[in-house]
């Protein structure tokens, strides 16, 4: 079957930084996605990794680890308006996204 | 402003009837998708459509059953509402193919099925 793994909650300092782990099970693999989402709000795509390795993109950067199935999301210099949802969603056999139940952030001043 | 449209933004309906939810893009996008989101659990596809005339079955179809006559829309419909159907439904779309499939949402629509 095909499941995604994510923690639920995570707390975090304003202008510290945070981690977000993601590990998935799928059938096939063609890359994954992380999405941010507002409460009451649609998600927006942050970021796309497809190869192993880090993709830096200003203060978010999201690495991939093919061979175990794994994925974080790491948030620099947090700001109070980064309290949201993140959202990991790896691509299947069918370029079908499979989501994560998301990781909700909560940023403390 | 290019984007993805969604009508209604929210609905309260009585158990047992019809009700179609609206989604427009602008974009020119091939696929566009209809998700369902509820506490605690990921967004579920619900139908997806590759391409205009074309429509496929997501993970949580039953219930449901959209149409795509043409690019820019693609209605969902519920046929007979029950209060399972209480949710989050977001319409999505992309250029789909190849492995790069970014996705755009609508804003979603609420709705409460009583």
């Amino acid at each position: 079957g095909q499941n995604i793994d994510q923690p639920t909650e995570m707390t975090a300092t304003e202008g510290a930084i945070v981690q977000i782990n993601c590990t998935y099970q799928t059938s096939g693999f063609n890359g994954l996605f992380w999405y941010q989402q507002h409460a009451g709000e649609a998600p927006t795509f942050l970021s796309y990794n497809v190869l192993d390795g880090l993709e830096e993109k200003g203060r978010f950067s999201s690495f991939l680890s093919r061979s175990k199935g794994y994925s974080y999301l790491l948030l620099k210099e947090l700001q109070m308006k980064d309290s949201a949802s993140y959202l990991c969603a790896p691509l299947d056999s069918n370029y079908q996204l499979i989501w994560g139940a998301g990781t909700k952030l909560i940023i403390k001043p | 402003i290019a984007g993805i449209t969604q009508a209604p933004t929210s609905q309260i309906l009585a158990a047992g009837r019809r009700m179609t939810l609206r989604c427009t893009q602008d974009m020119r996008h091939n696929a566009m998708y209809w998700y369902r989101q509820d506490l605690g659990l990921g967004l579920r596809l619900i139908h997806y459509s590759n391409t205009a005339g074309t429509t496929g079955k997501g993970e949580v179809p039953d219930g449901y059953s959209v149409s795509r006559a043409n690019t820019d829309d693609f209605p969902l419909t519920l046929a007979s509402a029950v209060p399972s159907q209480t949710s989050v439904y977001f319409c999505a779309s992309s250029n789909g193919g190849g492995s790069y499939n970014e996705q755009f949402f609508g804003p979603g629509t609420r709705l409460t099925v009583l």
